[in-house]
Parts: structure tokens; C-alpha cells; sequence
């Protein structure tokens, strides 16, 4: 499967502890997006990275929150000190960096509850 | 600013029957438009875009959509449904160049084929 990838697909945990997610995007794509989605609602843009350049964040995206992709390939996505708030499906995605013309491909997503 | 909206949260139609799912834009400059279809407890799937050119796009599993400048519009269609399109879809727009990269996702309407 070649497409884009996430780790864990469920994740159940207690309020105030940290979490973290993985997602592994389309091999030759050098834009990797995090997004948010609760329910009722369309995915909510977290932050971007060219490569390993963290370019944009969302004002989403509180200081608890922090995202990595060190060598340009896989991202991961922390949430410490998580609270019931955070409980949502967090998506990943990725895109080729060519003017006009990128489409993102999202994984599957990883289902998060705080409890 | 960019923005998107899906008047309808509910779409109900017969199988056999065409199918239409409606969304309006509103951008700055020239919109790209993005349709995505997500299943339950999935991530998205990308259906269709228009950047340029021809008005009607044709998209994957039998979708199309047709840009409509003047009334600022890109509704999704179907000439038949089948039970197995009902999902929920997702109508999408970037705003080059005021926008960056990141898109803006409507709430998303949820399309029920009955048998």
C-alpha cells in the first residue's frame, strides 16, 4: 500500500496524560499536513511542513501541541497534558509540492478519546 | 479570506436516481475547488478538483462537478446512485495566492442512497 499511512488507529487515554501520533505520507511528497476533525464538522488545518520546515500553524494548534518531521519523511504529532477537549480524529496528509496543481491524500486517520 | 459552505447537511436520494450535492465558495482571486468523499471511521478520499479550464470536471467512481463562476458554485454530481455512494462528502477550496496552501473544508453534507 503505497498510500498515506497512520499510527495507532485508536488511541484511548486518561486526561492529563501525552500522547503521540505518527503518520508516514506518499514516499515522494514533500508537504505533510495535520488536521483536526470532531464531528459534524470538516477537517480543521493544525499545522504543515515542507520537508522538515515547520512553514504554518493554525492558532488551533495550543502550546500543548507540538509537531516533528526531522529527516523530511514521517511527522509525528504530540499532545501532552490532554484534556476531554482533544477527543476528535486526527488526519494526516500529503502532497507534492508542484505550483497550481497539488491534491492532498489523507490516511486514515487516528481516532483519539480522552476520558 | 476563503471560505466554503455546504447548505445541506442531509441529501437523500433513490437508487437510480441523479444525485446532487451543492457547495458555494467565496475567495479573493481564481478558487481551486476540491471534492473529497470520506466513509465511516476513514480518512478522505479524494474525488475531484478544477484549477483551470473546462468547467466540468470529471472525478473518480462516476463524480463531476461543474464551476460555476457567476454564481460562485461547484456542486457535486451523479447521473445514478448507488446505495454504495452514500457516505459524506467534503467540498474544499484553496485561494492562491491569498490563501497559501492550506485549504478550507466545508462541514460536510452526508448522502443517504436508499435501495
Amino acid at each position: 500500500d503505497t498510500g498515506v499511512s497512520q499510527d495507532p488507529r485508536h488511541k484511548i487515554t486518561k486526561r492529563g496524560q501525552n500522547v503521540t501520533f505518527r503518520c508516514d505520507p506518499i514516499s515522494e511528497h514533500n508537504r505533510l499536513y495535520w488536521y483536526r476533525q470532531t464531528l459534524g464538522q470538516g477537517p480543521e488545518f493544525l499545522t504543515y511542513f515542507q520537508n522538515e520546515a515547520q512553514l504554518e500553524k493554525s492558532r488551533l494548534l495550543s502550546d500543548r501541541f507540538s509537531a516533528e518531521r526531522p529527516k523530511g519523511s514521517f511527522s509525528t504529532l504530540e499532545i501532552q497534558r490532554t484534556e476531554q477537549g482533544d477527543s476528535a480524529m486526527y488526519l494526516c496528509a500529503s502532497s507534492l509540492a508542484r505550483e497550481g496543481q497539488e491534491t492532498q491524500y489523507f490516511g486514515p486517520g487516528t481516532r483519539l478519546l480522552v476520558l | 479570506a476563503q471560505s466554503v459552505a455546504q447548505p445541506e447537511d442531509q441529501v437523500n436520494v433513490a437508487e437510480g436516481n441523479p444525485l446532487t450535492v451543492k457547495c458555494t465558495y467565496s475567495v479573493s482571486g481564481n478558487p481551486y475547488l476540491f471534492w473529497y468523499v470520506q466513509y465511516p471511521n476513514r480518512g478522505l478520499q479524494f474525488l475531484l478538483k478544477y484549477i483551470t479550464g473546462d468547467n466540468l470536471v470529471k472525478g473518480s467512481y462516476g463524480f463531476e462537478a461543474e464551476f460555476n463562476k457567476s454564481q460562485t458554485s461547484f456542486h457535486l454530481k451523479k447521473p445514478s446512485a448507488l446505495v454504495s455512494d452514500s457516505a459524506l462528502y467534503f467540498c474544499a477550496v484553496r485561494d492562491p495566492p491569498f490563501g497559501g496552501y492550506i485549504p478550507t473544508f466545508g462541514r460536510g453534507t452526508s448522502l443517504i442512497v436508499h435501495p
